[in-house]
């Protein structure tokens, strides 16, 4: 599996967007860009995906770069809520396939 | 949407005793759960894939005699620690893809201690 590299922790202020960068400079042309966050004491949820082009749903935005060797996830106005761990996953296009977590990063939100 | 539901949230078990950890789909049908074990401070461990009808495939270095899959039916996966120790005190977590179109739901964890 492609290697993804991104900050182990990073600061916000509440109501303030936050850009969580990912490196993944390894990428294969198969590979989905997948990010998910993990609140303390519970089990990951998903937050977005994509290939090739930006995407947007209503948690957050994902900003990926041309080469595809990077991407960056961007919350639009941070609250409290979104203090977590948010991991950064590269995944082949197979529908079985596994996940594997990185270290991902640790964002706190300041009020 | 997609839920996946985890029990018990957490368990305390005298060591050299088993305990068993459901994972449920509840309102989709899963062929595919996937086993994790997370370490405090640390990230997710992958340690097995759980196929329904089939033998679990384990991930390197996971003692398949240690840590039994069963994946019996379309909505439910059990994971069962035989001869629990101390070490293998951790957040156990599954996860299943389907439901959605996209993305992979996860349990919401057992905390296991063992004394």
């Amino acid at each position: 599996d492609a290697k993804t590299t991104q900050p182990n922790s990073m600061e916000s202020n509440e109501e303030e967007p936050v850009h969580l960068p990912c490196n993944h400079s390894t990428i294969s042309g198969t590979d989905y860009i997948h990010w998910y966050r993990q609140l303390p004491s519970q089990g990951p949820e998903y937050v977005i995906h994509g290939l090739t082009s930006n995407v947007n749903n209503r948690m957050a935005s994902l900003a990926i770069a041309e080469d595809r060797k990077s991407s960056t996830l961007i919350l639009h106005r941070a609250t409290l809520r979104d203090a977590a761990v948010y991991y950064c996953i590269l995944k082949e296009a197979n529908q079985g396939g596994k996940l594997i977590f990185g270290q991902g990063t640790e964002l706190s939100v300041k009020p | 949407g997609a839920v996946v539901s985890q029990h018990p949230s957490w368990v305390i078990c005298k060591s050299g005793t088993s305990v068993k950890i459901e994972c449920r789909s509840l309102d989709f049908q899963a062929t595919t759960m996937f086993w994790y074990r997370q370490f405090p401070k640390q990230s997710l461990m992958l340690m097995a894939t759980s196929n329904e009808g089939s033998k679990a495939t384990y991930e390197q270095g996971v003692e398949k005699d240690k840590f039994l899959i069963n994946h019996a039916s379309l909505t439910l996966s059990t994971l069962t620690v035989t001869s629990a120790h101390p070490e293998d005190s951790s957040f156990y977590i599954c996860s299943a893809r389907g439901g959605v179109t996209y993305g992979y739901t996860f349990g919401s964890g057992t905390r296991l201690t063992v004394v």
